[in-house]
């Protein structure tokens, strides 16, 4: 079975521009969730999807980010426009509807931001 | 706000020594209770998992104690490996919803 997959692995981008991170669950998976680890500590919800709905966004900061899960498989996380303070390690994770609540994680974009 | 409390921050622990990483919980709606382990450059992956209705579960060299009346369970680690020197996470969620994660302990076992 194929994990998370996430691209790209590394982003450095100057404060101000933006930039876009992809996420493909593991096939079946129907909710899938991105979060934001920020060195040092545990990763933080930014939004959870339920399918192609979202269910939770309420640590998203909307004024600079987007997702969008349109077709309920693979993910768009979106920031525009960075800031310095938004430089982490952005995480996809997906669980299966039914399953244990176990959340299998991607590897992760690391986000450097200048 | 702090849902999920985790300490030490770092621990150096003696190859065949045991490691024990603590968290607390304020939320008594958690239901799930999972440890993740994370390597640098990897996501976090599951190491072990509880829920509120027992008190321990053990996977090999792997034990969660639970104490749900002090809204507390912690990660035992027998005999330490050099291998499990990694960033050990706890988290909490409600179901099989979003979790609340710890910020993290990281494990270091000397040969």
């Amino acid at each position: 079975e194929a994990g998370v997959a996430q691209s790209p692995r590394y982003k450095i981008i100057e404060k101000r521009q933006s930039v876009a991170f992809w996420c493909n669950p593991i096939s079946g998976h129907a909710t899938l969730y991105w979060y934001q680890q920020i060195l040092g500590q545990g990763p933080k919800l930014l939004i959870q999807f339920q399918n192609n709905g979202v269910v939770d966004d309420s640590q998203l900061p909307k004024d600079r980010f987007s997702a969008e899960r349109l077709k309920g498989v693979d993910s768009t996380l979106k920031i525009q426009p960075a800031k310095l303070e938004d430089s982490a390690v952005y995480l996809c994770a997906s669980t299966a509807q039914g399953g244990t609540g176990e959340q299998f994680f991607g590897p992760g974009t690391r986000l450097t931001v200048l | 706000q702090q849902q999920v409390k985790q300490s030490p921050q770092s621990l150096i622990v003696q190859k065949g020594g045991i490691s024990i990483i603590n968290c607390a919980y304020e939320n008594t709606a958690f239901d799930y209770f999972p440890w993740y382990q994370q390597f640098p450059g990897k996501g976090p992956a599951l190491l072990i998992a509880i829920r509120p209705d027992v008190s321990e579960k053990k996977e090999g060299r792997f034990t969660i104690s639970f104490n749900k009346s002090a809204k507390q369970f912690s990660l035992h680690i027998m005999d330490s490996q050099p291998g499990d020197s990694a960033t050990y996470f706890c988290a909490a969620s409600m179901g099989a919803g979003k979790s609340t994660f710890g910020d993290g302990t990281t494990l270091t076992v000397k040969p």
